[in-house]
């Protein structure tokens, strides 16, 4: 089966801690981004990699790490430095070949800041 | 002015009616558009790809005007498991999200 896999589902952290969200694909896409959604808003870019050992920030990067060490994995670290880590995360893919730049989807992690 | 701005709703419709959808954007070198469908707490999943000429799938027709930087979806004959947010996506290197239109669609 491809797709994307999100892992946890729910997180709960202290305050003060670093957490981080895992995201894996096996569709062989070469894009991978990270956003944040919270209740009635938008999509909003935390981080985006277009290549394996290469990412950059997206909109809201502050409080944010990430790596993309495996094409096939792109973990996004929540540190205590973001002041209000309480949302929706969804990774995504893209093929980004010739004019295919739509996006796919996991399931997304709830994190919750206690 | 956000760079992608959609009507939120809700718009409540009876099944087999017609709904339309639209969208705007900021950004005149936006190169791709989507629609893509988030069901509640759920990943948002593409519905479809945006055509200058527009273009059609089942039950749903979607229409971009570069002129006046809008696009539309129209949904014909809805069903219930129609409802759901329909978020408008626009883009070139990356993609904007719109924050969505919510949809019910009642019996």
């Amino acid at each position: 089966d491809g797709g994307i896999t999100q892992s946890p589902k729910y997180l709960f952290r202290k305050e003060g801690q670093n957490v981080t969200l895992s995201c894996e694909q096996n569709l062989n896409h070469d894009a991978m981004y990270w956003y944040r959604q919270d209740p009635g808003q938008g999509l909003r870019l935390i981080y985006y990699s277009q290549i394996v050992n290469d990412f950059q920030k997206g909109d809201i990067a502050e409080g944010y790490s990430v790596s993309r060490e495996k094409k096939e994995s792109f973990p996004l670290t929540v540190t205590s430095a973001q002041k209000n880590p309480t949302a929706f995360y969804l990774c995504a893919s893209s093929p980004r070949t010739g004019n295919r730049n739509e996006q796919f989807f996991g399931p997304g992690t709830r994190l919750t800041v206690l | 002015r956000k760079e992608v701005e959609q009507d939120p709703g809700p718009f409540n419709v009876p099944e087999g009616a017609t709904v339309a959808f639209n969208c705007t954007y900021s950004n005149s070198a936006s190169q791709s558009f989507f629609w893509y469908r988030q069901d509640c707490r759920k990943e948002p999943k593409l519905l479809m790809s945006v055509y200058s000429s527009g273009n059609e799938d089942g039950r749903f027709t979607a229409q971009l005007n570069r002129a006046s930087q809008y696009i539309s979806l129209l949904i014909r004959d809805s069903k219930l498991s129609d409802s759901a947010t329909y978020l408008c996506v626009v883009g070139g290197n990356k993609l904007v999200f719109g924050a969505g239109t919510i949809l019910r669609v009642k019996s």
